[in-house]
């Protein structure tokens, strides 16, 4: 079955930057794109990106191009996102999703447990 | 960047009935549009997409309707498993990723 296991809870200073990993399993990892979705507590969704896990293409919500970077390493199935210069404004859940691939509106059908960042000082 | 605008903000309906959750879009997306379900200390889950197919394993007592900018979640005789945060979701335009609506809290009475 399909799965995505991301890494654990981070807790970073102000101005520093973390690196998340999602680790997809039970499908052709470069098949479908994985998107990074996050979750401020008590708040709804915000898409942030997605990576093209067969080629390395990588596409940014307006907010976070230029603080996040998206790669990959195929030989593992895994994707990592990297956001930089945090702020408390970062402290939230984030997710990575995978695409579905059969549905031309791309749905997220499949998401990982999600990754808690915690900025605090 | 399309709005999506959920509505209510919160349901609060008893066992058996019928919850019928609204999103509404800023701009015209087709059927552009799933709906997720997220319990509390769970990621989302996909329950439609494109507008009114479900996913997979998802409940028959649960359905999707309507195109353009006005789309509609039913959830036929609410069970008590069912209490959740319900979002909407649009992948016709910019951001390349979409947009989320806020979210309809069902709860039960």
């Amino acid at each position: 079955q399909v799965q995505l296991v991301q890494s654990g809870a981070e807790i970073r200073k102000p101005g520093a930057s973390v690196k998340v990993s999602c680790q997809a399993s039970g499908y052709t990892f470069s098949d479908s794109y994985i998107h990074w979705v996050r979750q401020a507590p008590g708040q709804g969704l915000e898409w942030m990106a997605w990576i093209r896990p067969g080629n390395g293409g990588t596409n940014f919500a307006k907010k976070f191009q230029g603080r996040v970077t998206l790669t990959r390493d195929t030989s593992i199935g895994t994707a990592y996102m990297t956001l930089r210069s945090l702020t408390y404004d970062d402290t939230a859940l984030y997710y990575c999703a995978r695409e579905m691939a059969v549905a031309s509106t791309g749905p997220f059908d499949h998401w990982g447990q999600g990754t808690l960042v915690t900025v605090s000082s | 960047e399309i709005v999506l605008t959920q509505s209510p903000a919160t349901l609060s309906l008893s066992p058996g009935e019928r919850a019928t959750l609204s999103c509404r879009a800023s701009h015209i997306i087709h059927n552009y549009l799933a709906w997720y379900q997220q319990k509390p200390g769970q990621a989302p889950r996909l329950l439609i997409y494109d507008a009114s197919k479900r996913a997979t394993g998802v409940p028959a007592r649960f359905s999707g309707s309507g195109s353009g900018t006005d789309f509609t979640l039913t959830i036929n005789s609410l069970e008590p498993e069912d209490v959740a945060v319900y979002y909407c979701h649009q992948r016709s335009d910019w951001p390349p990723g979409g947009t989320f609506g806020r979210g309809t809290k069902v709860e039960i009475k």
